[in-house]
């Protein structure tokens, strides 16, 4: 099965400042046949189901604001928030989709406000 | 638009069954691939189960394959999860999710509010 790792496991960045949280596959999430790296990213409160954030690694989801990306390719991925704002403080998975027979999630990283 | 509404959480006995729904709406139920994941309490995210449109396709986690069996009605537009034999790590909330696309390797666009299941006897 493919594990998914996230880093940090929790951060603090104050108000306007970038957040970066990292994600490594065990094997690569690149399909040449298409170019895509199947990799997901979501967003999650507390007490509320989790929100696509960004797909195929660097989409951003109708709706999600442009202070969220995504990028990489193969085996590391991150996910940036250029300018953090209060209503960003979340828990953030990404996922890897490749397999087609098991869907893993990182471990979570928690994002709060420094 | 899309909603999922999950039922048939509560406390449950170590041994027991359960059967959880989630009644979906909001879009061709019939021809999309179904998923349950969980998150027990104040971990991360864990997939669970996968049923294709048909049924003819069914995937499971290491974790519960042989003790929880995930079905489907497209008559009544719902997705089941059976959990036999149920353990205290078990105990979750347990979200049904929908696929963007009918592929199999396919990100979800969708989560229903999820309900929670306590194993404990």
């Amino acid at each position: 099965d493919i594990v998914m790792t996230q880093s940090p496991d929790s951060l603090a960045v104050s108000l306007g400042e970038r957040a970066t949280v990292d994600c490594k596959s065990s094997q690569s999430l690149f399909n040449r046949s298409n170019d895509n790296n199947y990799l997901a990213w979501y967003q999650q409160k507390p007490g509320q189901p989790p929100k696509l954030l960004i797909y195929w690694a660097s989409a951003r989801e109708f709706g999600v604001p442009d202070r969220f990306s995504g990028s990489g390719s193969g085996t590391d991925f991150t996910l940036t928030i250029s300018s953090l704002q209060a209503e960003d403080v979340a828990t953030y998975y990404c996922q890897q989709y490749y397999s087609g027979s098991t869907w893993t999630f990182g471990q979570g990283t928690r994002v709060e406000i420094k | 638009q899309v909603q999922l509404e999950e039922s048939g959480g509560g406390v449950v006995q170590p041994g027991r069954s359960l059967r959880l729904s989630c009644v979906a709406s909001g879009f061709p139920f019939s021809t999309y691939g179904m998923h349950w994941v969980r998150q027990a309490p104040g971990k991360g995210l864990e997939w669970v189960a996968f049923i294709s449109f048909d049924g003819n396709n069914i995937y499971y986690a290491d974790s519960v394959r042989g003790r929880f069996t995930i079905s489907r009605d497209n008559s009544k537009d719902t997705l089941y999860l059976r959990m036999n034999s149920p353990r205290p790590d078990d105990t979750a909330v347990y979200f049904c999710a929908k696929p963007v696309a009918s592929v199999l390797s396919s990100y979800f666009d969708d989560w229903g509010p999820g309900t929670l299941v306590t194993v404990s006897s």
